[in-house]
Parts: structure tokens; sequence; C-alpha cells
């Protein structure tokens, strides 16, 4: 199974910051990377797929990047509303593993 | 907009089958390019892809569950269903049905359900 390891665990910024959160494949991806954000209660709601395009909707604070295995979600100017549990996913191969998560405090 | 909704006991004994249905609104499971999926996920942790099933009787396990799990899918009732036997305290954990696009992108997901195994 491809791992993905993804850090830090958890941060807390303040409105405004710029926050980064990163995930390393343990092996080559491509860029079949996806980006998901999780709010308490519900189903994960996807951000950003193919490392770097955003979904139609989210808004364009959310941007991703990506450095051979390395992969990072940023967000450029922290809201109140993305105070949630940020995961890394790889759809490279089956079967399809995720980052153990990232938990963005506001 | 396809909607997903999953139903099924939220209470589990160990040692039994864990069932689950995922019921379709709004879009057709036998709809070309598309596959149904669960996934799950232990309160606190990342999710785990569990495996995915096809209208055509086409699935695909996680190695790490292959010989506990089986799903399928009914067209007349367009739902699909999860079953995994043999549950452990291990196998608590909010279960989600969602759909995998041509892209191998999940674009939709139900609101999952929490099942917790307890005697």
């Amino acid at each position: 199974d491809i791992q993905m390891t993804q850090s830090p665990p958890s941060v807390s910024a303040s409105v405004g910051d710029r926050v980064t959160i990163t995930c390393r494949a343990s092996q080559a991806i491509d860029n079949y990377l996806t980006w998901y954000q999780q709010k308490p209660g519900t189903a994960p709601k996807s951000l950003i797929y193919g490392a770097s395009s955003l979904h139609s909707g989210v808004p364009t604070r959310f941007r991703g990047s990506q450095s051979e295995r390395d992969f990072t979600l940023t967000i450029a100017s922290l809201q109140p509303e993305d105070c949630a549990t940020y995961y890394c996913q790889q759809y490279s191969a089956y079967p399809y593993t995720f980052g153990q998560g990232t938990k963005v405090e506001v | 907009q396809v909607q997903l909704q999953e139903s099924g006991p939220g209470l589990v004994k160990p040692s039994q089958t864990l069932s689950l249905t995922c019921i379709v609104s709004g879009g057709s499971v036998r709809t070309a390019g598309y596959y149904w999926s669960w996934v799950r996920q232990v309160p606190g942790k990342g999710p785990e892809w569990i495996g995915y099933t096809h209208h055509s009787g086409t699935h695909l396990y996680n190695p790490s569950l292959k010989s506990r799990v089986r799903m399928s899918v009914d067209t007349s009732a367009n739902h699909f269903s999860l079953e995994m036997s043999s549950v452990t305290a291990a196998d608590t954990a909010v279960y989600y049905c969602a759909r995998e696009n041509g892209g191998n992108l999940f674009d939709s997901w139900g609101q999952g359900i929490l099942v917790t195994v307890s005697s």
C-alpha cells in the first residue's frame, strides 16, 4: 500500500495567517492526490484534486502544490470557517489511502 | 444531483456480520462510469477505503479487509450494500458510502453512519 504521511497533526493560527499542511507519499503517485476538508459530524469535502486543481466553489485562498512526492495545501489567509481537519488522499493506486489528518484551529 | 444515504444498525455484536445499505437518489446505480464505494473512519483517525462495487458485478476490496467483506449492487432498488463478517471492536467506525467517478475521485458522499461493535 502507498503510505501518506501528513504533518503537522495540528496547527493553531490566527485569522489572516497563512497555514501550510504537507503530505508525503511513500512512492510516486504522479499528481493523483486530493485534499479534503472535514468538519465534525460531516463527510469529507474535496477541495483540491490533481494535486493543484481547485473544485468549483472552493475559495481561492486554498492552494495545492507538488514537488515530486511531497504535496502541500496552503490556506493563504485563514478564516474562521476554515476550522476543520484536513486530509490528503492518493488515488494513484488501489487501495486508496489517506493521511492521518491535520486539525486546524483558529 | 445524486444523493447517498446510509442505513443499517448502529450496534453490532462481536463476531457477527455488519450489514449496511446505501440508498441512491437523484441518479442510477447503473449509470456508466461510476463505482459505488465504502469508506470508514475511526473517530479521530484518517479515513480507510474499504472497496467498491459496480452494477456489472465487478468489485475490488482493500486487501486488509478482503477476507471479511462483500459488496453488491441492487439495480432494481437502486442501492448498494456492504457486508463485513466476524466484526470486532476495531471495526467500530463511521461508515460512509461514496460514488467514485471516472476520474477516480469521490464526487458524492453519504452523511455517514456510526456503527459500534459491542456486546
